[in-house]
């Protein structure tokens, strides 16, 4: 079945500092890709998103292309607050496939330093 | 989320006791879901709702039931609490799957099971 990879965390970053947190799926059909963020004590809020192959998604300085060459949709953002500080999970939907209904990655931790 | 509300935020039970949490949308969103967040497993699906009366199973639906009588309310019960349900538990709603239909969340249910 469908299923989200996610480089295992924490990660601990300066302020400043380039962000890269890596996501690879496996999926039958063809599934659009998602990053949800997740802050201390919060529910998960949805970040970017991409419905087809060499999509960019964008928000809040961070970016994520879907490839499907690749099977990736890494995340990226070019210097990290400690306002980032969070922890980030990649999901796909495949309506085709388990009805389109979301499948998580295990999430990866981010916290940024001063 | 204000369209999205979970109760109760925290909860501690004992072994062996029924137990019920309630997600509540203003939203009108046909799909509703339960998931559960555990370390090192992201989050995974317990239930989901396409409609009213309309409910089936995720990946992880043992030792669950739920109800939804209405199109606001999608309840999730712990016929008989164990140890091993100790976890924190996300509601989330969407108008639709697939397509780059993201998910709403609700801010999650804390519960420990003694």
């Amino acid at each position: 079945g469908n299923s989200v990879t996610q480089m295992e965390g924490p990660v601990t970053l300066s302020e400043e500092a380039f962000l890269t947190i890596n996501c690879t799926y496996t999926a039958t059909g063809y599934p659009s890709l998602f990053w949800y963020v997740q802050y201390p004590g919060e529910g998960l809020q949805l970040l970017l998103k991409a419905t087809k192959a060499d999509d960019k998604g964008s928000n809040k300085g961070f970016e994520a292309t879907y490839r499907k060459e690749t099977t990736s949709f890494h995340l990226e953002k070019g210097s990290v607050q400690v306002s980032d500080s969070a922890v980030y999970f990649c999901a796909l939907s495949d309506l085709y496939n388990q009805g389109g209904k979301l499948i998580f990655g295990q999430g990866t931790e981010l916290s940024v330093k001063p | 989320d204000a369209g999205i509300t979970q109760s109760p935020r925290h909860k501690v039970t004992e072994t062996g006791t029924p137990v019920t949490l309630r997600c509540h949308q203003t939203e009108n969103h046909r799909y509703m879901y339960w998931y559960r967040q555990d370390p090192g497993h992201g989050l995974r699906l317990i239930h989901y709702s396409y409609g009213v009366k309309d409910t089936d199973k995720g990946e992880v639906s043992d030792g669950y039931s739920v109800s939804r009588s209405k199109t606001e309310d999608f309840l999730l019960t712990l016929e008989s609490a164990t140890s091993s349900q100790t976890s924190v538990y996300f509601c989330a709603i969407s108008e639709g799957q697939g397509a780059g239909y993201g998910y709403t969340f609700g801010s999650g249910t804390r519960l420990t099971v003694v």
